[in-house]
């Protein structure tokens, strides 16, 4: 039972433009959540968060969007640079600091 | 650089060996935790510590894993009688506690190879 979802493998954007990388959850008992970005070879890269009494948290090109009644949130860059091609990772925690982390969705951005 | 290490980076082993990785938290994180990621998934949590407590280890995969902190600065992860189904990566992450929500930041991962 996966219990965070990222339902696009993979997203390619034009360098400029906006990149919009979405993830669902079934656990309602999360309340934070996280976005990482992995470069081959490397551990996760913590990127920006949101608490579950935010809707919305903004971190320079990074926008972390989070619609509680939904089970959705959503990652905007913009403008998306052809260094954010990466795998990006959302991921969710509740009581238990565990991280429950989506399948990962590969953005590349052409330039 | 004060960030999360791991050692080794990569491990081949062969089936049936006894392996053991080490991770280093960042010096004032007192909560430390191993993940597994394998081809195309995401990290996988297997357990964790608050200093030298493990206070979660339901997640760990069989009785096979074990991991230890001992002095709540490093940890191991070993893994006992390899197979080739534990191939994978392996990441720890650490962060602060005490705080209601805190990032866990990533090590560079120990790549092993069951042959």
């Amino acid at each position: 039972d996966q219990q965070v979802k990222q339902n696009s493998p993979s997203l390619s954007v034009q360098e400029g433009r906006i990149s919009i990388l979405n993830c669902d959850y079934t656990n309602s008992m999360f309340d934070y959540f996280l976005w990482y970005k992995k470069y081959p070879a490397e551990g996760p890269t913590f990127l920006i968060s949101i608490s579950s009494i935010k809707d919305k948290n903004e971190d320079g090109r990074f926008t972390v969007f989070l619609n509680k009644s939904a089970k959705h949130l959503s990652l905007h860059i913009v403008p998306s640079q052809p260094g954010d091609s990466a795998v990006y990772f959302c991921a969710a925690s509740g009581a238990g600091n565990m991280l429950t982390f989506g399948g990962g969705t590969r953005l590349m951005v052409k330039p | 650089d004060t960030g999360v290490s791991q050692d080794p980076r990569h491990k081949i082993t062969k089936r049936g060996q006894n392996v053991t990785f080490r991770c280093d938290p960042i010096s004032e994180h007192n909560r430390l935790y191993w993940y597994r990621q394998t081809l195309g998934q995401g990290p996988e949590f297997l357990t964790y510590f608050q200093n030298e407590a493990q206070l979660e280890k339901s997640r760990l995969l069989s009785d096979r894993f074990s991991a230890e902190r001992p002095k709540g600065s490093f940890s191991t992860l070993e893994i006992q009688r390899t197979e080739q189904g534990d191939s994978a990566m392996y990441l720890c992450a650490s962060s602060l506690g005490g705080v209601l929500y805190n990032e866990q930041f990533f090590g560079p991962g120990t790549r092993l190879t069951v042959l």
